[in-house]
């Protein structure tokens, strides 16, 4: 089935450092990718889509200059959190849509933040 | 309201029962919905679609209520590996063929031995 990998599994930094995440698709490729982030008991909320050679589209309340999205190739997005803070401390997921299969979206693994 | 509204839980139920949850959703336009399984610091993954007329996989039965904008799951014998929290998601897809998924919090199940 459709794979996506999703690098770091696990981030530790310091405060004002800047984390880039990295979300490939491994065989299919994707136009669309998705940046979710989930802190703990809640539900996984939408940040981002992520389009192949466009901007993304930010939700509602997310701050594009802090969550910088790059989706320059088909098979390969990333998330950068510029200057984070011990709140944005969070597990990150991304997803692939492979508009070939029926599964609405494949996950990766996700990306477990800590700022200290 | 949240789009999608679940019991948090949690629920401890014996091995070999049987558990149902449900969910609800507020936005008519979702056009089709899934129930996800997440696994504690992992990611989901995608346990069942949901059909109105209702749908099996194994010890699995999901079915979905557009009238009353209602999801269910029930999972008979239930097994220690159920063990999980279970996520009601909701799919819409736009004119443009844009794809979205609104999850709920999910409910935790934790089968006991």
């Amino acid at each position: 089935g459709a794979v996506v990998s999703q690098h770091p599994s696990w981030v530790i930094c310091k405060s004002g450092t800047s984390v880039k995440i990295e979300c490939r698709s491994l065989d299919f490729q994707a136009t669309t990718m998705f940046w979710y982030r989930q802190f703990p008991k809640q539900s996984l909320m939408l940040m981002a889509t992520s389009n192949e050679g466009s901007k993304a589209t930010y939700e509602q309340g997310v701050e594009k200059d802090k969550f910088l999205i790059n989706h320059a190739s088909l098979t390969l997005s990333t998330l950068t959190v510029t200057s984070a803070h011990p709140e944005d401390s969070s597990f990150y997921i991304c997803s692939a849509e492979d508009r070939e299969g029926n599964q609405p979206q494949h996950f990766g693994d996700g990306t477990r933040l800590s700022i200290l | 309201r949240k789009e999608v509204e679940q019991d948090p839980g949690p629920f401890n139920v014996p091995e070999g029962a049987t558990v149902a949850f449900n969910c609800t959703y507020s936005n008519s336009a979702s056009q089709s919905f899934f129930w996800y399984r997440q696994d504690c610091r992992k990611e989901p993954k995608l346990l069942m679609s949901v059909y109105s007329s209702g749908n099996e996989d194994g010890r699995f039965t999901a079915q979905l209520n557009r009238a009353s904008q209602y999801i269910s799951l029930l999972i008979r014998d239930s097994k220690l590996s159920d063990s999980a929290t279970y996520l009601c998601v909701g799919r819409v897809i736009s004119n443009f063929g844009n794809e979205k998924l609104t999850f709920g919090t999910g409910t935790r199940l934790t089968i006991i031995p």
